[in-house]
């Protein structure tokens, strides 16, 4: 099974900061996916990454897929407390079937 | 649009009790995964399924059970329910490998 290694585990920042999360591996990822979790709620697809080196914006996101497909990065731009949540990386396991989940960052943006 | 309805929301069991959580999607996806949430933790994988008739286990099998008899339904089983079984669980289909999942509501599960 492919293990995904999210840091920071949480965050606390101010309305207005900038932040970037990330998603690691010692495998490469053949896609990998971040999804936004708020509370009571099944996650929710932000963006698929593909190709390495691949960065894709959001509004106010930004994900990279490192160019070895090794890792990936959120960045988000000047929060807003609606960004509030548990940002989870996902990626296929190495049979290809199997969508596994890193252990989250959870993100809480103070107005 | 239904997309994937999970059944119970809430659930309290007791210990060496059985249930079977039900999961249905109507977008016609060939992929279906349950997954269990711990508090503060990301989705840990139970068990998933690539079409009708077909599953495999996933990273944390163990005390569950599941089937696949259409492509709809993916039912999960809890044949001895114990403590450590104490979670959220989550139902989610996708149309292939790699495409966006779509999740349920999830059932909170309690074993006292």
């Amino acid at each position: 099974t492919q293990l995904l290694e999210q840091s920071p585990q949480f965050l606390s920042i101010q309305e207005g900061e900038n932040l970037t999360v990330y998603c690691n591996s010692s495998s490469v990822f053949s896609s990998l996916q971040w999804y936004r979790q708020e509370p009571g709620e099944g996650p929710v697809l932000l963006v698929t990454v593909v190709t390495g080196g691949e960065v894709k914006k959001l509004k106010r996101l930004t994900f990279q897929f490192g160019d070895a497909r090794k890792d990936s990065s959120l960045h988000i731009t000047a929060a807003q407390p609606g960004d509030t949540g548990l940002y989870l990386c996902a990626s296929l396991g190495n049979a290809g079937n199997m969508l596994t989940f890193g252990g989250g960052t959870r993100l809480m943006v103070k107005p | 649009n239904a997309g994937v309805t999970q059944t119970p929301k809430f659930r309290i069991l007791k210990i060496g009790q059985s249930m079977t959580l039900q999961c249905t999607q109507d977008m016609n996806h060939n992929y279906m995964y349950w997954y269990r949430q711990d508090p503060g933790m990301g989705l840990k994988l139970i068990y998933y399924s690539v079409g009708a008739g077909i599953t495999d286990k996933g990273e944390v099998p163990n005390g569950y059970n599941v089937s696949r008899s259409t492509t709809e339904d993916f039912p999960l089983r809890l044949e001895l329910a114990a403590p450590s079984q104490t979670s959220v669980y989550f139902c989610a289909s996708s149309p292939d490998p790699i495409g966006e999942a779509f999740f349920g509501q999830g059932t909170r599960l309690t074993v006292v």
